[in-house]
């Protein structure tokens, strides 16, 4: 079955660049989640999107920003990238609907030097 | 808000043997969704299992099962017949009603031997 595909899965960056993540949901899931997961940590909400509106807005930097577009696929953009924002970065799918179950991609590992 | 509490260390497991997960959680919510996911040293976040709040019957997955005690707030995770491969690190995480935002625990490290 088709999962979620995220790309790339790694990055390195150095600090005050930019970077754009890209998530290609699971087909007919049109909700978008985006977590972050520090080294040794659990993952934290981001943001998510449904029917390319932003649905709910959790921890995000005000550096950092997303969008859905049309064929549902999701982009996280970074900007002035510090060492602390080394992470897992993971995007999730599910179908509309209270407590859907959320499948994750393999996530994309950000590397800032 | 939601929260997720995991506080067992991490835990070796004799292969073929079953293995208990906990999990308790505190939240206002009527309606919340329990999850646990898997994930290996790899990285990638594997769902394993859901609980729905109203769901009466504790849901099961092929070799996992959810023990669900409502009235004590607690969502374990049973492995039955462990496996080399189930070693990971599992999270137990609960959604919100209404945005669905998932609020993981700390996590539970499981390593089976032999």
């Amino acid at each position: 079955a088709a999962g979620v595909i995220q790309s790339p899965r790694h990055l390195i960056k150095e600090k005050r660049e930019t970077a754009t993540l890209k998530c290609y949901p699971i087909p007919r899931h049109d909700t978008v989640y985006w977590y972050q997961q520090g080294p040794g940590q659990d993952p934290q909400f981001l943001i998510s999107f449904y029917e390319k509106m932003q649905s709910d807005k959790g921890s995000i930097p005000d550096r950092f920003s997303a969008q859905q577009f049309s064929d549902y696929h999701s982009e996280l953009n970074m900007s002035s990238l510090e060492l602390g924002d080394s992470a897992l970065y993971f995007c999730a799918s599910s179908l509309k609907g209270n407590n859907q179950p959320q499948h994750f991609g393999d996530g994309t590992r950000l590397s800032i030097l | 808000a939601q929260k997720i509490t995991q506080t067992q260390p991490g835990m070796f497991v004799q292969e073929k043997e079953a293995v208990t997960l906990d999990c308790t959680y505190d939240t206002s919510d009527q309606s919340y969704g329990l999850f646990w996911y898997k994930q290996p040293s790899s990285g990638e976040m594997i769902f394993l299992i859901y609980q729905g709040s109203y769901d009466e019957q504790n849901a099961t997955e092929g070799r996992y099962s959810l023990n669900f005690q409502k009235a004590r707030k607690s969502a374990n995770l049973v492995i039955s017949a462990s496996q080399l491969g189930d070693s990971a690190m599992y999270f137990c995480a609960i959604s919100s009603y209404g945005n669905n935002r998932l609020a993981f625990g700390k996590g539970n490290q499981v390593v089976v031997i032999p």
